[in-house]
């Protein structure tokens, strides 16, 4: 079993709806939670950075981590086409310890 | 402000042969790392630099891989002996600061060994 799962998808949702993304994972050391966002043939681009649970919002994204379950969840509000991409989650214990990363969902957004 | 700068974008090349990657991290950062990424997965690491220093590299992997970053600006990634199973997305990333997960990637450089 991988240490994080993430759905590869490809998810598909119509313009402006509201898109959850989600990640599980196995260690309980985990306390730093990012998401990123990876367009075809590029790098991949930080949109969200939490530490420990909570939520955390910036813009039509927000971050939810819930570490009692060991599960994370990125929304997007009015979702766009723009946003069609696949989002990577990671994480790691401790600063300065190696991410972790999932495989990447790839969301797909219909005019 | 430029970001992370990669060469060359894509590499083909035949299976036995070297090839050599550079990286040219954001000035003030003094992080840099090397992944590898394959179609369909996350980035999977390879190794770490703080400054000069290589602090860390995968017990994954090769020894046919070696990188350096001689005087902690640029980095070299190189790969002897190239296999078929060395084709792969090889991502670059600096990072300035404790915050270990805020990395900013490069555009990558894509090998493909026939």
């Amino acid at each position: 079993q991988k240490e994080v799962e993430q759905d590869p998808g490809p998810l598909s949702v119509p313009e402006g709806a509201i898109v959850s993304l989600n990640c599980t994972y196995s260690n309980s050391a985990f306390q730093y939670f990012m998401w990123y966002r990876q367009y075809s043939r590029k790098g991949p681009e930080l949109l969200m950075y939490t530490y420990s649970s909570g939520n955390k919002e910036d813009g039509r994204f927000t971050a939810q981590v819930d570490k009692s379950s060991k599960y994370i969840s990125l929304f997007i509000r009015d979702s766009q086409p723009s946003d069609s991409a696949t989002y990577l989650c990671a994480m790691s214990a401790r600063s300065n310890y190696q991410l972790i990363w999932g495989a990447g969902t790839k969301l797909i957004i219909k005019p | 402000d430029t970001g992370v700068s990669q060469n060359p974008r894509h590499k083909i090349t035949k299976r036995g042969q070297n090839v050599t990657f550079r990286c040219d991290p954001i000035s003030e950062h003094n992080r840099l790392y090397w992944y590898r990424q394959t179609l369909g997965q996350g980035p999977e690491f390879l190794t770490y630099f703080q400054n000069e220093a290589q602090l860390e590299k995968s017990r994954l992997l090769s020894d046919r891989f070696s990188a350096e970053r001689p005087k902690g600006s640029f980095s070299t990634l190189e790969i002897q002996r190239t296999e078929q199973g060395d084709s792969a997305m090889y991502l670059c990333a600096s990072s300035f600061g404790v915050r270990t997960g805020e990395l900013f990637f490069g555009e990558g450089s894509r090998l493909t060994v026939l």
